[in-house]
């Protein structure tokens, strides 16, 4: 069956640096895009950015340029988000997630995301 | 803030019907995705595109689009509908090519 499955939480100091990843299984990892989507506590959820692990392509949220990077290891079916200079205002459960590519019905797009990782807690306090 | 707007709460009565909201520009070109997510657990996909309904989802979730605006529908709600509602479209822009609603708590009375 696909599953992503994520890295254990992480407790950060201010402006540290953090790695999560993400091992998807079931599937060829370079046969879909994935979405890294984060939630801090008691809000919604935010996406931070997409990898195309096949071309090595990624797109950040503009709040996070500079400050994320996306990466993948094809052989292992791995793919890495790093954040650097970790705040506060970085706590939040951190989830992978499949990109299904975009398909036409009655002239519309749909797309969807299905399946998300268990999420990792990343808590950056002094 | 999301570029997709939803209510923030909704309750509905054990077995009635409840309609959840998703408004956003972005929805006249891509349909809605719909994800439960309910307290301490990853978001799971419900409803997605005109008709579509993931597989081991109840038939009791369905979806419409008019316009700038998605609905989500449980019929007969259970106890067990009892989450939060996220939706989520591809954007209309670079700044933000993905976008994701609020969400929106589901109370079942």
């Amino acid at each position: 069956q696909v599953q992503l499955v994520q890295s254990g939480p992480e407790v950060k100091k201010p402006g540290a640096s953090l790695k999560v990843s993400c091992r998807a299984s079931g599937y060829n990892l370079i046969d879909y895009s994935l979405y890294w989507v984060r939630q801090a506590p008691g809000q919604g959820l935010e996406w931070v950015g997409w990898i195309n692990p096949k071309t090595g392509e990624t797109k950040y949220a503009w709040s996070f340029q500079g400050r994320v990077t996306l990466t993948s290891d094809t052989s292992n079916n791995i793919v890495y988000m790093e954040m650097s200079r970790l705040t506060s205002e970085d706590t939040a459960v951190y989830y992978c997630a499949r990109d299904q590519p975009p398909l036409y019905e009655d002239w519309v797009v749909k797309t969807w995301i299905d399946p998300w990782g268990q999420g990792t807690l990343v808590t950056v306090s002094a | 803030s999301s570029e997709l707007t939803q209510g923030p709460a909704v309750s509905v009565a054990l077995g009635q019907t409840v309609t959840i909201t998703c408004q956003g520009a972005s929805l006249r070109t891509f349909y809605a995705s719909w994800y439960q997510q309910k307290p301490g657990q990853a978001p799971v996909l419900v409803f997605y595109g005109k008709t579509n309904r993931p597989s081991g989802i109840s038939d009791r979730f369905s979806g419409s689009s008019s316009g700038d605006t998605a609905s989500l529908t449980i019929t007969g709600a259970q106890a067990e509908d009892e989450a939060d509602y996220f939706c989520n479209s591809r954007g209309n822009s670079d700044i933000h090519p993905v976008v994701f609603g609020g969400g929106t708590k589901l109370t079942v009375l």
